[in-house]
């Protein structure tokens, strides 16, 4: 069965720490590994990644793939406030006549003044 | 202008009831979801539909029935409610050939008491 596992489940921080993030799957016929926000509403895009070992970057956030161990990880640096949020992990698949996304269960930010 | 939107936001009612929650796009887009977001945050998805089709049914109880009358709607009615449906729902589309580029809907918080 497919899936994906993201930890910690959940982190508190100060502000101004680096935080990492980490996505692992066990997925067949990959296809794009995604991060998404989710504050209070629906989950927010942040990154795709397609290819293994390109960073993706906007503003304090980044992140990338390692195909061959199967995970991403997302960074935060200079964290503040604003970033508190569950971060979600999705991996497109290779489905049928379409793909699908399949979510980690999160990983809940806390970021303290 | 919203591009994807839900009905309604909040949904209170009683075991045994009937329910039905309306998606709508204006993205154009040929591809349409339902993902249920339980209490402990873990996004999974439920069904999606293609130009009107049934693409893709998870393993969700046929109390559930997913209608769409047109490729911009998709409806989602639930029978004979119980406490384990309480969740929040979440609509999104995408064009079928993108899959990772999903709009979310704002999500209707649905409680069964």
């Amino acid at each position: 069965e497919d899936k994906v596992v993201q930890s910690p489940l959940s982190l508190v921080v100060h502000e101004g720490d680096t935080v990492t993030l980490n996505c692992s799957y066990e997925v067949t016929n990959f296809r794009s590994l995604l991060w998404y926000k989710q504050e209070k509403k629906a989950p927010t895009f942040l990154f795709m990644l397609t290819s293994s070992g390109i960073e993706k970057k906007s503003g304090r956030l980044s992140s990338i793939l390692d195909k061959k161990e199967l995970s991403s990880i997302l960074n935060i640096t200079a964290t503040q406030t604003g970033d508190s949020a569950i971060y979600l992990c999705a991996v497109g698949n290779y489905g049928g006549s379409q793909g699908n996304l399949i979510f980690g269960k999160g990983t809940k930010l806390s970021v303290k003044p | 202008d919203t591009a994807v939107s839900q009905t309604p936001k909040y949904l209170v009612t009683q075991m045994g009831n009937d329910k039905s929650i309306k998606c709508e796009q204006n993205l154009g887009h040929d591809t349409m979801y339902w993902y249920k977001q339980d209490s402990k945050k873990f996004l999974k998805i439920m069904f999606s539909y293609n130009n009107k089709e049934l693409i893709i049914n998870e393993t969700v109880p046929n109390r559930f029935s997913p209608k769409s009358p047109d490729k911009a709607h998709l409806n989602l009615h639930i029978n004979s409610l119980e406490l384990g449906d309480s969740a929040v729902y979440f609509c999104a589309s995408s064009q079928v050939t993108s899959v990772e580029t999903q709009y979310f809907g704002p999500g209707t918080r649905l409680l069964v008491l």
